[in-house]
């Protein structure tokens, strides 16, 4: 079964809009911690944000916050004010395990968005 | 500057070939990864090590290997044995508990 599901392929975004990019994700482990990058053309990945399983409120940092819904496992990107410079590819993550696990991240398979002048 | 550096940054190679990526960080971390990105996919991973001269296999470790003789570098070598070695490789490391992966530039390997 995938472990994280970005539904979305591609998503457009008129500039200066608001956008939401889904995650789902799938654990049985009480303690996991939820991740989204940006991957631009570039290749590089850069690292977005983060939310904790037990973290009680949702994360923000500047234009982007996690609506992150225990009950549905459902972790989504907002992306507010949309600029030009955020078109990309954004992928959710998942670790699992705690301190004891590997640590490594589980991937969803991107969603390509596109901001529009 | 801190940071991650992969190398090369291109890299073309004739099917049969071993060859070797660079992966080199001056972030103190002690875990560092190797993922696999095929075109229009998300990442996989292929090796961990979360200590020097410790590492694990990922969930498509076959026709690699890894090593980790020092904390600062974790090279990857595509054997032969990899049946689809084209694809982008990014190199990760983090510093511990649920803190972000910095990533790598990653390596673009094309096979001939």
């Amino acid at each position: 079964a995938q472990k994280i599901t970005q539904t979305q392929p591609g998503m457009f975004v008129q500039e200066k809009e608001a956008v939401t990019l889904d995650c789902t994700y799938d654990t049985s482990d009480p303690s996991y911690g939820l991740f989204w990058y940006k991957q631009p053309s570039s290749g590089e990945m850069i690292f977005l944000i983060y939310q904790g399983s037990y973290d009680q409120q949702n994360a923000t940092e500047g234009r982007y916050s996690l609506n992150f819904q225990k009950a549905r496992k459902s972790a989504n990107l907002v992306i507010s004010a949309s600029q030009l410079g955020d078109s990309a590819m954004y992928f959710c993550a998942m670790r699992e395990g705690g301190d004891t696990g590997r640590r490594a991240l589980t991937f969803g398979s991107g969603t390509r968005l596109q901001v529009q002048p | 500057d801190g940071g991650i550096t992969q190398s090369p940054k291109y890299l073309f190679r004739k099917e049969g070939q071993n060859v070797t990526l660079s992966c080199e960080q001056n972030l103190n971390h002690d875990a560092m990864y190797w993922y696999r990105q095929d075109p229009g996919q998300g990442l996989r991973l292929i090796y961990y090590s979360q200590i020097v001269n410790d590492f694990q296999k990922g969930d498509i470790a076959e026709g690699y290997s890894v090593s980790r003789e020092k904390k600062e570098s974790f090279p990857l070598t595509v054997t032969s044995a990899q049946k689809n070695p084209t694809a982008f490789y990014l190199c990760a490391s983090c510093l511990g508990g649920y803190n972000e992966q910095f990533f790598g530039p990653g390596t673009r390997l094309t096979v001939l």
